[in-house]
């Protein structure tokens, strides 16, 4: 398996515009998580899906977060307008029945 | 409520010494126990991982954790230390069992390593 793929790697963007982070969840996986590392908050888990089901959205900083996942294999972290202290780099990670989440190599987003 | 700590926020050692990176958690029940590691501009990757059994967990890279119940500590570590252990580490808890797999993240140990 390819593991976690994330796309794309790098963005940039200017703040007031509309950014879309994806992910392609390991198969089989059928929890999915999102989550955003800062140096200034550390590793914060935004929101998690249960069989495409979003189970906990409590992380989301606000309403100009959403998160989808249509099916299976493939999710979305749309960020509407951007802001500056939007910056981060944004992880997806997926797990099975054990708990053991696997991460991709992150989404790296600036926002001037 | 649920809580992981790990009181070092950054540790230097020299290349070949052993190293120990304290995790202590917080927790209603024996939880399942990760170890991660971040290289510079990567995702984490997990080092091991402690379910049930045997306390003493072997992973990559020649690291080892044991679990102490009574202290509710999962410590790691690696007797020789390589350059390439320069990263930064995270413990991590999650339930054993039950409904949902979200896992509670200490806020990560950087690791120098000199040579």
């Amino acid at each position: 398996d390819a593991g976690v793929i994330q796309s794309p790697r790098h963005e940039v963007t200017e703040m007031g515009q509309e950014v879309t982070l994806r992910c392609k969840p390991i198969s089989g996986h059928d929890y999915l998580f999102w989550y955003r590392q800062t140096m200034m908050r550390g590793l914060e888990l935004l929101i998690y899906f249960n069989n495409n089901v979003p189970i906990d959205d409590s992380g989301m900083p606000e309403d100009r977060f959403s998160a989808k996942m249509p099916n299976a294999s493939f999710s979305t972290l749309k960020i509407q307008p951007s802001e500056p202290r939007d910056s981060a780099v944004y992880f997806c990670a997926s797990s099975s029945y054990n708990n053991e989440q696997f991460f991709g190599p992150g989404t790296r987003l600036t926002v001037l | 409520a649920q809580s992981v700590t790990q009181p070092d926020i950054h540790i230097t050692v020299s290349e070949g010494a052993s190293l120990e990176l304290r995790c202590n958690y917080s927790y209603g029940a024996t939880p399942y126990l990760f170890w991660y590691v971040q290289s510079p501009g990567q995702g984490l990757q997990l080092l091991l991982k402690y379910f049930s059994g045997d306390t003493l967990v072997q992973g990559i890279k020649g690291f080892e954790a044991e679990f102490k119940r009574s202290q509710s500590s999962f410590n790691l570590r690696k007797p020789s230390v390589h350059w390439s252990d320069a990263a930064e580490y995270f413990c991590a808890v999650g339930p054993n069992g039950g409904a949902t797999n979200k896992l509670i993240f200490g806020t990560g140990t950087l690791l120098a390593v000199q040579p």
